[in-house]
């Protein structure tokens, strides 16, 4: 199947600091990617979509000058935390819809803890 | 908007016995996706089973199955022979279908204990 990697897997990092992590598509393309947040025992809270070429589309509440999102190319998006703080320590999750099928398919996750 | 609920937090099955999560959600829409994905300890989402709303033959996969009551607003999911490998977090999801590449919306999940 359709595979999705994201890097890093586990970053701690200082508070103040900036961090990048990226979701491509291995093996497809992908116009659009999602990118979600997940909390310890609590469910996938999207925060915003990516679109290749264009600006992203962040969900209410998500600030967009914190978590700025960059769709490069047809394979890769960037999601960059910036001035972390100890509250964006979370899981991060991208997610791709191949160009025709209808299926998402989901990186592995990003572990950040900012210290 | 679209809401997905599931009302258990916690499940337990006996391993082999069968184990029903639920799931109901609200829209407005005709045409969606309804999807089960499962999320175990190395947090990898994996889609378990999927739905479309315009089929009214419910999906199985293998010793996974869903009743999926439309009117209702309604998607169960029924795990049969209970295995431990099935101990993990599973989340009801909704996608539209009627644009190519919309979001998924998660449910708030469900964590299933299975007792050997």
């Amino acid at each position: 199947g359709a595979v999705v990697s994201q890097h890093p897997s586990w970053v701690i990092c200082k508070s103040g600091t900036s961090v990048k992590i990226e979701c491509r598509s291995l093996d497809f393309q992908a116009t659009t990617m999602f990118w979600y947040r997940q909390f310890p025992k609590q469910s996938l809270m999207l925060m915003a979509t990516s679109n290749e070429g264009s600006k992203a589309t962040y969900e209410q509440g998500v600030e967009k000058d914190k978590f700025l999102i960059n769709h490069a190319s047809l394979t890769l998006s960037t999601l960059t935390v910036t001035s972390a703080h100890p509250e964006d320590s979370s899981f991060y999750i991208c997610s791709a819809p191949p160009i025709g099928p209808r299926t998402q398919y989901f990186g592995p996750g990003t572990r950040l803890l900012v210290l | 908007a679209q809401t997905v609920t599931q009302s258990q937090p916690e499940m337990s099955v006996q391993e082999a016995e069968t184990v029903t999560l639920s799931c109901t959600y609200d829209t407005s829409e005709s045409d969606y996706y309804l999807f089960w994905y499962k999320q175990p300890p190395s947090r990898q989402m994996i889609l378990v089973i999927r739905q479309e709303a315009y089929k009214q033959q419910n999906a199985t996969e293998n010793r996974f199955s869903v009743n999926f009551q439309k009117a209702a607003k309604s998607f169960s999911l029924k795990i049969s022979d209970s295995q431990l490998g099935d101990a993990a977090m599973y989340f009801c999801a909704y996608r539209s279908a009627e644009t190519s590449y919309d979001k998924v919306i998660f449910g708030p999940g469900t964590s299933l204990s299975v007792i050997p």
